[in-house]
Protein backbone atom coordinates (compact mmCIF):
# COMPACT_ATOMS: atom_id res chain seq x y z
CA UNK A 1 0.00 0.00 0.00
CA UNK A 2 0.98 3.72 -0.70
CA UNK A 3 0.61 4.35 2.85
CA UNK A 4 1.92 2.18 5.97
CA UNK A 5 -0.11 1.06 9.23
CA UNK A 6 0.82 -1.58 11.29
CA UNK A 7 -1.44 -4.81 11.07
CA UNK A 8 -3.18 -4.79 14.37
CA UNK A 9 -3.41 -2.72 17.58
CA UNK A 10 -5.45 -3.86 21.00
CA UNK A 11 -6.52 -2.08 23.48
CA UNK A 12 -8.37 -2.76 27.47
CA UNK A 13 -11.89 -1.00 27.32
CA UNK A 14 -11.90 2.42 28.71
CA UNK A 15 -8.03 2.58 27.72
CA UNK A 16 -6.62 4.39 25.25
CA UNK A 17 -4.87 2.86 21.56
CA UNK A 18 -3.60 4.92 18.57
CA UNK A 19 -2.47 4.08 14.70
CA UNK A 20 0.17 5.60 13.02
CA UNK A 21 0.22 5.97 8.76
CA UNK A 22 3.63 6.94 7.53
CA UNK A 23 3.54 8.55 3.80
CA UNK A 24 6.20 10.60 2.17
CA UNK A 25 6.60 14.81 1.98
CA UNK A 26 4.88 13.56 -1.83
CA UNK A 27 1.53 12.78 0.47
CA UNK A 28 0.63 12.73 4.61
CA UNK A 29 4.13 15.25 4.79
CA UNK A 30 2.77 17.58 1.45
CA UNK A 31 -0.64 17.86 2.27
CA UNK A 32 -3.16 18.58 5.61
CA UNK A 33 -5.70 16.32 3.58
CA UNK A 34 -5.06 12.84 5.52
CA UNK A 35 -8.59 10.98 6.29
CA UNK A 36 -9.68 7.78 8.87
CA UNK A 37 -12.26 5.46 8.23
CA UNK A 38 -13.93 3.00 10.45
CA UNK A 39 -15.01 -0.92 8.34
CA UNK A 40 -17.23 -3.01 10.02
CA UNK A 41 -17.23 -6.41 8.64
CA UNK A 42 -19.62 -6.28 5.37
CA UNK A 43 -19.89 -2.73 5.57
CA UNK A 44 -18.88 0.36 3.56
CA UNK A 45 -15.90 2.35 6.05
CA UNK A 46 -17.25 5.03 7.66
CA UNK A 47 -15.23 8.76 7.69
CA UNK A 48 -14.43 9.26 11.50
CA UNK A 49 -11.58 12.03 10.46
CA UNK A 50 -10.91 14.62 7.59
CA UNK A 51 -8.35 17.29 7.09
CA UNK A 52 -5.93 15.53 9.47
CA UNK A 53 -7.63 16.08 12.81
CA UNK A 54 -11.80 17.41 12.20
CA UNK A 55 -14.44 15.17 13.30
CA UNK A 56 -17.40 14.90 11.14
CA UNK A 57 -21.02 15.41 12.34
CA UNK A 58 -22.22 12.72 14.47
CA UNK A 59 -18.65 11.05 15.28
CA UNK A 60 -17.64 10.55 18.82
CA UNK A 61 -15.53 13.05 20.29
CA UNK A 62 -13.03 9.82 21.69
CA UNK A 63 -11.98 9.80 18.20
CA UNK A 64 -8.86 12.31 16.79
CA UNK A 65 -5.91 12.74 14.46
CA UNK A 66 -2.79 14.32 14.19
CA UNK A 67 -0.14 14.58 12.18
CA UNK A 68 3.51 15.36 12.48
CA UNK A 69 6.46 15.36 9.16
CA UNK A 70 5.43 11.72 6.91
CA UNK A 71 3.27 10.42 9.82
CA UNK A 72 -0.75 10.88 10.32
CA UNK A 73 -2.05 9.14 13.73
CA UNK A 74 -5.74 7.97 15.06
CA UNK A 75 -6.07 8.05 19.04
CA UNK A 76 -9.03 6.75 20.31
CA UNK A 77 -10.14 6.94 23.52
CA UNK A 78 -12.21 5.75 26.29
CA UNK A 79 -12.23 2.57 23.77
CA UNK A 80 -15.59 0.48 23.72
CA UNK A 81 -16.25 -2.65 22.21
CA UNK A 82 -18.08 -1.72 19.38
CA UNK A 83 -15.01 0.13 18.41
CA UNK A 84 -13.61 -2.97 17.35
CA UNK A 85 -13.27 -2.95 13.45
CA UNK A 86 -11.05 -2.53 10.78
CA UNK A 87 -9.26 1.09 10.54
CA UNK A 88 -7.94 2.76 7.13
CA UNK A 89 -5.81 6.20 6.57
CA UNK A 90 -6.04 7.81 3.76
CA UNK A 91 -4.22 10.58 1.91
CA UNK A 92 -4.51 13.31 -1.09
CA UNK A 93 -0.69 12.62 -3.04
CA UNK A 94 -0.61 14.97 -5.71
CA UNK A 95 -2.38 15.34 -9.00
CA UNK A 96 -5.99 14.64 -7.73
CA UNK A 97 -5.41 11.32 -6.32
CA UNK A 98 -5.73 9.74 -3.21
CA UNK A 99 -3.73 6.66 -1.43
CA UNK A 100 -5.09 4.35 1.51
CA UNK A 101 -3.27 2.85 3.66
CA UNK A 102 -3.13 -0.62 4.50
CA UNK A 103 -5.26 -0.91 7.17
CA UNK A 104 -5.32 -1.86 10.78
CA UNK A 105 -7.36 -4.55 12.77
CA UNK A 106 -8.36 -2.90 16.26
CA UNK A 107 -8.62 -5.79 18.77
CA UNK A 108 -10.44 -4.28 21.88
CA UNK A 109 -9.64 -7.11 24.89
CA UNK B 1 -29.54 12.68 2.47
CA UNK B 2 -26.90 11.28 -0.19
CA UNK B 3 -27.08 7.54 -1.13
CA UNK B 4 -24.91 5.94 -3.61
CA UNK B 5 -26.15 2.62 -5.16
CA UNK B 6 -23.69 0.37 -7.23
CA UNK B 7 -25.06 -1.91 -9.68
CA UNK B 8 -23.86 -4.30 -12.72
CA UNK B 9 -22.72 -7.81 -13.56
CA UNK B 10 -21.49 -9.65 -10.68
CA UNK B 11 -19.27 -12.55 -12.49
CA UNK B 12 -17.11 -11.57 -15.22
CA UNK B 13 -15.15 -13.49 -17.24
CA UNK B 14 -11.38 -13.23 -17.34
CA UNK B 15 -10.14 -10.63 -20.28
CA UNK B 16 -13.25 -9.10 -20.71
CA UNK B 17 -14.65 -5.90 -19.37
CA UNK B 18 -16.06 -5.23 -16.19
CA UNK B 19 -19.04 -2.15 -16.14
CA UNK B 20 -20.39 -1.04 -12.87
CA UNK B 21 -22.45 1.81 -12.66
CA UNK B 22 -23.22 4.63 -9.80
CA UNK B 23 -26.81 6.59 -9.28
CA UNK B 24 -26.62 8.69 -6.46
CA UNK B 25 -29.90 10.21 -5.43
CA UNK B 26 -30.43 12.51 -2.72
CA UNK B 27 -27.60 15.21 -4.38
CA UNK B 28 -26.86 16.67 -7.60
CA UNK B 29 -23.71 14.74 -9.28
CA UNK B 30 -23.15 18.37 -11.06
CA UNK B 31 -21.93 20.01 -8.19
CA UNK B 32 -18.68 21.87 -8.23
CA UNK B 33 -18.04 20.71 -4.79
CA UNK B 34 -17.17 17.01 -5.18
CA UNK B 35 -15.43 14.45 -7.66
CA UNK B 36 -17.09 11.22 -7.59
CA UNK B 37 -14.91 8.00 -6.92
CA UNK B 38 -14.41 4.27 -7.59
CA UNK B 39 -12.69 2.56 -4.50
CA UNK B 40 -12.30 -1.43 -4.31
CA UNK B 41 -11.41 -3.80 -1.49
CA UNK B 42 -10.04 -7.01 -2.77
CA UNK B 43 -11.77 -9.65 -0.35
CA UNK B 44 -9.89 -9.61 3.33
CA UNK B 45 -7.64 -7.33 1.95
CA UNK B 46 -7.19 -3.13 2.09
CA UNK B 47 -8.83 -0.38 0.57
CA UNK B 48 -7.22 0.53 -2.93
CA UNK B 49 -8.54 3.95 -4.53
CA UNK B 50 -9.17 3.42 -8.64
CA UNK B 51 -9.94 6.92 -9.90
CA UNK B 52 -12.53 9.88 -9.79
CA UNK B 53 -14.24 12.21 -12.27
CA UNK B 54 -15.78 15.31 -12.08
CA UNK B 55 -18.94 16.13 -13.45
CA UNK B 56 -17.46 17.68 -16.27
CA UNK B 57 -15.82 14.25 -17.38
CA UNK B 58 -12.45 15.11 -16.10
CA UNK B 59 -10.95 12.12 -14.91
CA UNK B 60 -8.01 10.97 -12.50
CA UNK B 61 -6.98 7.51 -12.17
CA UNK B 62 -4.73 5.30 -10.30
CA UNK B 63 -1.51 5.15 -12.03
CA UNK B 64 -1.31 1.77 -11.10
CA UNK B 65 -4.44 1.25 -12.70
CA UNK B 66 -3.77 3.52 -15.75
CA UNK B 67 -4.51 2.02 -19.44
CA UNK B 68 -6.89 -0.38 -17.83
CA UNK B 69 -9.74 2.30 -16.02
CA UNK B 70 -12.51 3.96 -18.11
CA UNK B 71 -14.94 6.10 -15.79
CA UNK B 72 -18.11 8.00 -17.46
CA UNK B 73 -20.55 10.21 -16.09
CA UNK B 74 -24.20 10.99 -16.76
CA UNK B 75 -25.32 14.12 -15.60
CA UNK B 76 -28.83 13.42 -16.66
CA UNK B 77 -29.61 10.33 -15.07
CA UNK B 78 -27.15 11.47 -12.07
CA UNK B 79 -24.87 8.28 -12.47
CA UNK B 80 -21.47 8.26 -13.32
CA UNK B 81 -19.49 4.56 -14.77
CA UNK B 82 -16.97 2.62 -14.63
CA UNK B 83 -14.86 -0.10 -16.90
CA UNK B 84 -12.39 -1.83 -16.03
CA UNK B 85 -10.69 -3.81 -19.05
CA UNK B 86 -8.65 -6.83 -19.37
CA UNK B 87 -9.75 -8.16 -16.22
CA UNK B 88 -7.91 -11.42 -14.28
CA UNK B 89 -8.59 -13.07 -11.23
CA UNK B 90 -7.01 -10.70 -9.19
CA UNK B 91 -9.56 -7.64 -9.68
CA UNK B 92 -12.40 -9.73 -7.82
CA UNK B 93 -13.30 -7.43 -5.09
CA UNK B 94 -16.15 -5.68 -4.21
CA UNK B 95 -16.11 -2.12 -5.64
CA UNK B 96 -17.73 1.21 -3.89
CA UNK B 97 -18.26 3.95 -5.42
CA UNK B 98 -17.86 7.12 -3.50
CA UNK B 99 -17.81 10.91 -3.08
CA UNK B 100 -14.89 13.06 -2.95
CA UNK B 101 -15.26 16.80 -1.32
CA UNK B 102 -12.52 18.95 -3.25
CA UNK B 103 -11.09 21.75 -2.96
CA UNK B 104 -9.50 23.35 -6.30
CA UNK B 105 -7.02 19.87 -7.47
CA UNK B 106 -7.39 18.66 -4.14
CA UNK B 107 -9.23 15.68 -3.29
CA UNK B 108 -9.90 16.17 0.52
CA UNK B 109 -11.14 12.88 1.78
CA UNK B 110 -14.39 10.73 0.93
CA UNK B 111 -17.49 11.19 2.68
CA UNK B 112 -20.40 9.28 1.45
CA UNK B 113 -19.48 5.44 0.07
CA UNK B 114 -22.31 2.98 -1.38
CA UNK B 115 -22.65 -0.52 -0.11
CA UNK B 116 -20.34 -2.10 -2.51
CA UNK B 117 -21.10 -4.86 -4.63
CA UNK B 118 -18.89 -7.72 -5.20
CA UNK B 119 -17.52 -8.32 -8.65
CA UNK B 120 -16.07 -11.86 -9.15
CA UNK B 121 -13.82 -12.64 -11.97
CA UNK B 122 -13.99 -16.31 -12.94
CA UNK B 123 -14.53 -18.83 -16.25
Amino acid sequence: SALTQPASVSGSPGRSITISCTGTSSDVGGYNYVSWYQQHPGKAPKLMIYDVSYRPSGVSNRFSGSKSGNTASLTISGLQAEDEADYYCSSYKGSSTLAFGGGTKLTVL
Amino acid sequence: QLQLQESGPGLVKPSETLSLTCTVSGGSISSSTYYWGWIRQPPGKGLEWIGGIYYSGSTYYNPSLMGRVTMSVDTSKNQFSLKLSSVTASDTAVYFCARHPRFGEFLKTTDYWGQGTLVTVSS
